[in-house]
């Protein structure tokens, strides 16, 4: 079957840093993403990793280890506008996107 | 921003009714996605289309159909809607399905549906 588990919901302290954890499960393995989406609105792309390790991306960066099959993506120098749903997807076969349920962060003053 | 539009932006509608849900793009990307978001569920794909005329099911297609005869119009439609077919309907986008691309797909502002 295919899977992709993350927590549904983090708090956090503006200036602080968060983690947000997704593990998968899928048929087929060609890339993961970030993706974060403000309520009522679209997601947006934040990340993407196909090989192992960190990508960094200003106070956004993402790691994967496709042998555990697992990712993080970390939040630094917590804003109260990084206040969203973080979602982790993995790209499986016939390059389909396969979404978790979302992680809802909240960051507080 | 890539330029995706949704139609309508929120419905409301009662079982048994049919239901047309537009997505339009200005990129000239080949494919096209719909997905439907719930509660839980995350992100969950309806059907895809690859090219004009080329559509393909997704995991939850039951219910739903698709149509593509041009490159930038994308509609969905519910032959009868059910209350289960309450949801916020995305739109997305990409350029190409290549394995080794590391393009995304863009997502288009969401139709809210509700059907009482």
């Amino acid at each position: 079957g295919q899977n992709i588990d993350q927590p549904t919901e983090m708090t956090a302290t503006e200036g602080a840093i968060v983690q947000i954890n997704c593990t998968y499960q899928t048929s087929g393995f060609n890339g993961l993403f970030w993706y974060q989406q403000h309520a009522g609105e679209a997601p947006t792309f934040l990340s993407y990793n196909v090989l192992d390790g960190l990508e960094e991306k200003g106070r956004f960066s993402s790691f994967l280890s496709r042998s555990k099959g697992y990712s993080y993506l970390l939040l630094k120098e917590l804003q109260m506008k990084d206040s969203a749903s973080y979602l982790c997807a993995v790209r499986g076969i016939y390059n389909k996107l396969i979404f978790g349920a979302g992680t809802r962060l909240a960051v507080h003053p | 921003d890539a330029g995706i539009t949704q139609s309508p932006r929120h419905k409301v509608t009662e079982t048994g009714t049919p239901v047309t849900l537009r997505c339009h793009q200005t990129e000239n990307h080949r494919y096209m996605y719909w997905y439907r978001q719930d509660p839980g569920h995350g992100l969950r794909l309806i059907h895809y289309s690859y090219g004009v005329k080329d559509t393909d099911k997704g995991e939850v297609s039951d219910g739903y159909s698709v149509s593509r005869s041009k490159t930038e119009d994308f509609l969905l439609t519910l032959e009868s809607a059910t209350s289960s077919q309450t949801s916020v309907y995305f739109c997305a986008i990409s350029e190409s399905l290549q394995e080794s691309s590391t393009d995304t797909q863009y997502f288009g502002p969401g139709t809210r549906l509700t059907v009482l």
